[in-house]
């Protein structure tokens, strides 16, 4: 069965630091991934997916991820954060030939301290 | 107005009376799905539907019903609820497989069983 993990619960970043939010999945073929995010009080945004082709993908606020096949890692990454970037991020793993039963990992809350 | 819209979004009830969650979607999509969120273990899958004819058990149904009145509506029910069932649960809809797998998501329904 396909799984999800992300390894940090919580992750506190300085304004205008990089952030990398790490997720592993397991799943026997190439899974579509994705990353949303949901600020507080608020539903589930995408912020990227990936399907096929390149691996670094580019998505909204300035967000891009990359995945590696190698290491079943879909790592999302962003070079300045700022402050209201504080939300808590999910990524996701969904299979092909089945359509979107996506399955999510735990969370990441991310903290921007000024 | 919203592509996927909850009701109630919040809502306090007693143990062992019924209640159901509502969702209607714009969007068209023939995929709709019923997710609850808890911390720290991310949304689980409680039930989800491809077309009105054809509804599906996920990973949590168990004390959960679900009703799919058109294709824009799927309902959510909780026969007898207990307060474990006190969570956020999402209503969410997708256009199919391939490119189209992206789910769209409600603004959520934060339940307490008290």
């Amino acid at each position: 069965a396909q799984s999800v993990t992300q390894p940090d619960i919580h992750i506190t970043v300085s304004e205008g630091a990089s952030l990398e939010l790490r997720c592993n999945y397991s799943y026997g073929a190439t899974p579509y991934l994705f990353w949303y995010v949901q600020s507080p009080g608020q539903g589930l945004q995408l912020l990227l997916k990936y399907f096929s082709g390149d691996t670094l993908v580019q998505g909204i606020k300035g967000f891009e991820a990359e995945f590696k096949r190698s290491q079943s890692s879909f790592n999302l990454r962003k070079p300045s954060v700022h402050w209201s970037d504080a939300a808590e991020y999910f990524c996701a793993v969904g299979p092909m030939e089945y359509g979107n039963k996506l399955v999510f990992g735990a969370g990441t809350i991310l903290r921007v301290k000024s | 107005d919203a592509d996927v819209t909850q009701t109630p979004r919040n809502r306090i009830t007693k143990t062992g009376k019924r209640i159901m969650l509502e969702c209607s979607q714009t969007k068209g999509h023939d995929r709709m799905y019923w997710y609850r969120q808890d911390p720290g273990l991310g949304l689980r899958l409680i039930y989800y539907s491809f077309d009105v004819k054809d509804i599906n058990k996920g990973e949590i149904s168990d004390g959960y019903s679900v009703s799919r009145q058109a294709q824009a509506k799927f309902s959510l029910s909780l026969e007898s609820a207990i307060p474990n069932q006190t969570a956020l649960y999402f209503c969410a809809t997708s256009g199919g497989t391939g490119v189209n797998t992206e789910a769209f998501f409600g603004q959520g329904t934060r339940l307490t069983v008290v």
